[in-house]
C-alpha cells in the first residue's frame, strides 16, 4: 500500500472545466513533486515543493496551477486543458530535496475530452 | 547534455536471474535509484546507490560504478510478477531526478 494518496482515481473533463488533483502524505517528508507521464515513457517533472514553498517549476503551461496548503497536502488546479494533457499525473514526495527516494501516488488517470 | 541509457526491451525465464544495465551521463551525481512500475500503476522504490559498490535486498540487488558512469539491477528466482517496467534515475548536481526510459522486462514460464 502506497503512503502518499492521490484522489481521484480517474477524471474526466471537457476542456472548458476547471477541477483539481490532490495528494496527501503522513510520513512527515518536506519535499513533494508532481509528474505528468505518458504511455510508455518516463515521469516528467512538473513542480517541486520544499518545506510548502515553490522550488521548480519546469516551464509548465499556467492552465496547471499548483498549491501546497500545508506540508502534508499538495494540489494541482486544471483548467481549460487540451486533450494532449490526457496522461498519468503523479504525486510523489520525499524527506528531502537532496538525497532520499521519492516515494509516488497511485496517480490519477486524467482524460481531456 | 545529460542523458540516460537502458535497453527498451528484455525477456527472461520464470526462476532465472536477469541483469539490466543503466549507464548515465549527468552534470554531477547526488545518488542513482531503481524503480520498478507495473502498467498502469505508480513507480515503486526498489533501490539507491551513492557509493561504489553492490546493494542487496532479497531477490533484488543494485550495483553501481560512478567512475564508469555505470549501474546494474540484478533480479534473482524470476517470478511472473517482476514482469514490469524498471526506470533508472540519477540525481544531478542541482538535486533532480534524471530518468532514463525504462526497460521493459517480460517474464516467461
Amino acid at each position: 500500500d502506497t503512503e502518499v494518496t492521490q484522489t481521484p482515481k480517474h477524471l474526466v473533463m471537457g476542456m472548458t472545466n476547471k477541477k483539481s488533483l490532490k495528494c496527501e502524505q503522513h510520513m512527515g517528508h518536506r519535499a513533494m513533486y508532481w509528474y505528468k507521464q505518458k504511455a510508455k515513457k518516463p515521469p516528467e517533472l512538473m513542480f517541486v515543493y520544499s518545506y510548502e514553498k515553490l522550488s521548480i517549476n519546469e516551464s509548465v503551461p499556467s492552465r496547471f496551477s499548483p498549491e501546497c496548503p500545508n506540508s502534508s497536502l499538495l494540489n494541482l488546479h486544471l483548467h481549460a486543458l487540451q486533450p494532449e494533457d490526457s496522461a498519468l499525473y503523479l504525486c510523489a514526495s520525499s524527506q528531502g530535496l537532496e538525497y532520499s527516494p521519492l516515494h509516488f501516488g497511485n496517480g490519477t488517470r486524467l482524460t481531456v475530452t | 547534455g545529460q542523458n540516460i541509457d537502458q535497453p527498451t526491451e528484455m525477456t527472461a525465464t520464470e526462476g532465472a536471474i536477469v541483469q539490466i544495465n543503466c549507464t548515465y551521463q549527468t552534470s554531477g551525481f547526488n545518488g542513482l535509484f531503481w524503480y520498478q512500475q507495473h502498467a498502469g500503476e505508480a513507480p515503486t522504490f526498489l533501490s539507491y546507490n551513492v557509493l561504489d559498490g553492490l546493494e542487496e535486498k532479497g531477490r533484488f540487488s543494485s550495483f553501481l560504478s560512478r567512475s564508469k558512469g555505470y549501474s546494474y539491477l540484478l533480479l534473482k528466482e524470476l517470478q511472473m510478477k517482476d514482469s514490469a517496467s524498471y526506470l533508472c534515475a540519477v540525481r544531478d548536481s542541482n538535486y533532480q531526478l534524471i530518468w532514463g526510459a525504462g526497460t521493459k522486462l517480460i517474464i516467461k514460464p
